[in-house]
């Protein structure tokens, strides 16, 4: 079974900058899919960025980007030019290409501060 | 971009009363939704995996005649919540993918609060 792990409970930041996410995963799978998804306090999930793993370029959303590390295992959520309103929870999820359903990590709260 | 309508958003009732929650993907079809219950702070707890026109696979530990899922077309999916009590106080979130594809992201209702009195 895939196993998503975000090992940052809690994270904060000072608007205007740079702060990372980490997400680690585990899979034999050789394709499939992740996510970031954020949760602000008004609680609907909203899909930040997806990255598909043939590809190995990092994809990017505007101020978002990923650091996916395929080898290590490793999804990382870059968050540039903070702003209060990017205050939320972030979930990192994984989609197999066999599975239905999505794994979801535990979630890393992020507040930024002003 | 793909909607997907939860309703109702909030729910205040009395112990014993039973709870429909109807989850509706607005501008594309889903094949397969998803029920979630999620605790203050914490991950979203999958219950169950609705198929339309088929039955429900319910993850371990989900009591399937207390938490009742129906999803009958390829745009609508309902939990019902049976003889609701106080420990059953939650946010509900449904989510539907696309049939476009399995590679399509979930795309998730805005959550229903569940208070039982």
């Amino acid at each position: 079974a895939q196993t998503v792990t975000q090992s940052q409970p809690e994270m904060s930041v000072q608007e205007a900058e740079t702060v990372t996410l980490s997400c680690t995963y585990d899979t034999s799978e050789n394709n499939y899919y992740l996510f970031w998804y954020k949760q602000p306090p008004s609680r609907q999930m909203i899909l930040v960025i997806r990255q598909e793993a043939y590809k190995q370029q990092n994809a990017t959303e505007n101020r978002f980007s990923v650091n996916f590390q395929k080898a290590a295992k490793s999804f990382s959520l870059k968050i540039s030019d903070s702003q209060l309103g990017d205050t939320a929870m972030y979930f990192c999820a994984f989609l197999g290409t066999n599975a239905g359903k999505s794994t979801f990590g535990d979630g890393t709260t992020l507040t930024v501060k002003p | 971009g793909a909607v997907v309508s939860q309703h109702p958003s909030r729910v205040i009732c009395k112990s014993g009363t039973s709870v429909k929650i109807e989850c509706r993907s607005l501008d594309f079809q889903a094949t397969t939704m998803f029920w979630y219950r999620q605790f203050p702070k914490q991950s979203l707890m999958l219950m169950a995996t609705s198929n339309e026109g088929s039955k429900a696979t319910y993850e371990q530990g989900v009591e399937k005649d207390k938490f009742l899922i129906n999803h009958a077309s390829l745009t609508l999916s309902t939990l019902t919540v049976t003889s609701a009590h106080p420990e059953d106080s939650s946010f509900y979130i449904c989510s539907a993918r696309d049939r476009g594809g399995s590679n399509q992201p979930q795309h998730f209702g805005d959550g229903t609060r569940l208070s039982i009195l």
